[in-house]
C-alpha cells in the first residue's frame, strides 16, 4: 500500500458527459501528478500541482482540468468525454520541501479505471 | 527528445533465471531513473531507482546498470521467480527546477514479464 488513495476505483459513465476523479497522497506530501494509462499510449503524465498551484502540464486535453484544494488532495475533472478517454488514471504523490523542491519518487494510487461507452 | 524507449515489450524466463529489460533516453537533463513494477489491476509500485552518479545500483535480486554514454539502463532480475511476473517500466525524469522535464516521470512503453515455474 503506497499510501496515496484514490475514488471511485472503476467508473462507467456515457459520451458527452462529466466525472470527477479523487485523490488523496501520501501523509506530508505537497505534490501530486496525474497520469494516464491507456493501452496504445501508455502511462502520460498529464498535469501536476504543488500545495494548491499548478506546477506542469503535460499531454492534457483542454476538456479536462484539475485542482489541489487546501488540505492537498485533488480532484481531476473529464468534461464533455469521448470514448477514446477510457483509460486507467493515476494520481502519484511525491514529497517536496517548502522552497518548492521536489524529490523524485513518486508513489502511485490504486488507479480509477474509467469506461465511456 | 523526451522519448524513453523500453525493450523488449514482452520476456519470458524460467524460475531460476535472469530477467534483462532495457532502456533508452535522448534527453541528457534526465538526472533521476526509476523502475516501477506493476501488477494487474494495481498502481504502478516503485522497485528501484538510480541517479547518474552511479553506473550500478542493488537492491536484493534487482540490479539497474547505468551507461551514462550511451543513454542507457537496465533493470536485471535475478533468480527470477513467477511472483514476478508483471509489467515493468522504466522511467526518467529530472531534478532541474525550471526544466521541462522537471518532477514529472517519462515512462517507457513497459516490458510484460513472466516467469515460467
Amino acid at each position: 500500500d503506497s499510501g496515496v488513495t484514490q475514488t471511485p476505483k472503476h467508473l462507467i459513465t456515457a459520451t458527452g458527459q462529466r466525472v470527477t476523479l479523487r485523490c488523496s497522497p501520501r501523509s506530508g506530501d505537497l505534490s501530486v501528478y496525474w497520469y494516464q494509462q491507456s493501452l496504445d499510449q501508455g502511462l502520460q503524465f498529464l498535469i501536476q500541482y504543488y500545495n494548491g498551484e499548478e506546477r506542469a502540464k503535460g499531454n492534457i486535453l483542454e476538456r479536462f482540468s484539475a485542482q489541489q484544494f487546501p488540505d492537498l488532495h485533488s480532484e481531476l475533472n473529464l468534461s464533455s468525454l469521448e470514448l477514446g478517454d477510457s483509460a486507467l488514471y493515476f494520481c502519484a504523490s511525491s514529497v517536496a520541501t517548502a522552497s518548492g523542491v521536489f524529490y523524485n519518487e513518486q508513489f502511485f494510487g490504486p488507479g480509477t479505471r474509467l469506461t465511456v461507452l | 527528445q523526451q522519448q524513453v524507449k523500453q525493450s523488449p515489450q514482452s520476456l519470458i524466463v524460467q524460475k531460476g533465471g535472469i530477467s534483462i529489460i532495457n532502456c533508452a533516453y535522448e534527453n541528457t537533463a534526465f538526472d533521476y531513473f526509476p523502475w516501477y513494477q506493476q501488477f494487474p489491476g494495481k498502481g504502478p509500485a516503485l522497485l528501484i531507482a538510480i541517479r547518474p552518479d552511479v553506473s550500478e545500483k542493488k537492491e536484493g535480486r534487482f540490479t539497474i546498470s547505468f551507461n551514462k554514454s550511451a543513454k542507457q539502463f537496465s533493470l536485471h532480475i535475478m533468480d527470477s521467480q513467477p511472483g514476478d511476473s508483471a509489467t515493468y517500466f522504466c522511467a526518467a525524469s529530472t531534478n532541474t527546477p525550471g526544466g521541462t522535464s522537471y518532477g514529472k516521470l517519462t515512462f517507457g512503453q513497459g516490458t510484460i514479464l513472466t516467469v515460467h515455474p
